[in-house]
């Protein structure tokens, strides 16, 4: 398996469950990133980690927690969701710590769906 | 408020001929820029990037320019192809200068049609 993988692809729960978004990427990098695309905006920055530490949260409800327990896996568990939070759940990474910028690769996304 | 902005939610171009999209933005601090393709249900692509110390940047048909006086972007694709068509996303980021990983900020697209 290469680039960046995200399970499950589609998701639909409840207002009362609890579901966890998985994210794992096989290049090697050192930085993970959470975005929401709702529909008609542009994608928005949730989360990011770096060398596994959060080093951003962007305002985000706690509702959704990251987890990031290796600079491999992402997780971003959701409890007691609302209907607006239905989008399309994106996961980055990129390789951090070199001098200049880097690129973030993303992966195909889970669509979640709160009814 | 929206720092990065396409403004042509759509474009249509015929096989063959140039497709140009366009992307403003209002931070002064932004000094990386990328673009990236999406089609349905996949996640964006990288295309192309540039660094605020560059002007322009080519990669086979695509080409990227920079205006900074302008604040201003374009994608250029030469010649434009029926696979070309997809969702143009142009994102910035605030960290070439700085190093350490920083999220982008994104436009809200332009869909790019070509027609054959």
């Amino acid at each position: 398996e290469t680039g960046v993988t995200q399970t499950p692809r589609h998701l639909v729960m409840g207002m009362t469950n609890k579901k966890s978004l998985k994210c794992e990427q096989h290049l090697g990098h050192n930085a993970m990133y959470w975005y929401k695309q709702s529909a008609k905006k542009p994608l928005e920055l949730m989360f990011v980690y770096n060398f596994k530490e959060q080093t951003e949260n962007n305002s985000v409800p706690s509702r959704f927690s990251p987890e990031c327990p290796n600079s491999s896996h992402l997780f971003l568990h959701l409890h007691t969701l609302q209907p607006e939070d239905s989008a399309l759940y994106l996961c980055a990474s990129s390789r951090e710590g070199a001098p200049g910028a880097d690129t973030q690769y993303f992966g195909p996304g889970t669509r979640l769906t709160v009814l | 408020d929206q720092q990065v902005k396409q403004n042509s939610p759509s474009l249509s171009v015929q096989e063959g001929r140039i497709s140009i999209l366009n992307c403003d933005y209002t931070n002064s601090m932004f000094d990386y820029f990328l673009w990236y393709k999406k089609y349905p249900a996949e996640g964006p692509t990288f295309l192309i990037s540039i660094s605020s110390i560059k002007d322009k940047n080519e990669d086979g048909r695509f080409t990227v320019f920079l205006n900074k006086s302008a604040k201003h972007l374009s994608l250029h694709i030469v010649p434009s192809q029926p696979g070309d068509s997809a969702v143009y996303f142009c994102a910035a980021s605030g960290r070439y200068s700085g190093g350490g990983a920083d999220g982008l900020t994104f436009g809200k697209g332009t869909h790019l049609i070509i027609q054959p």
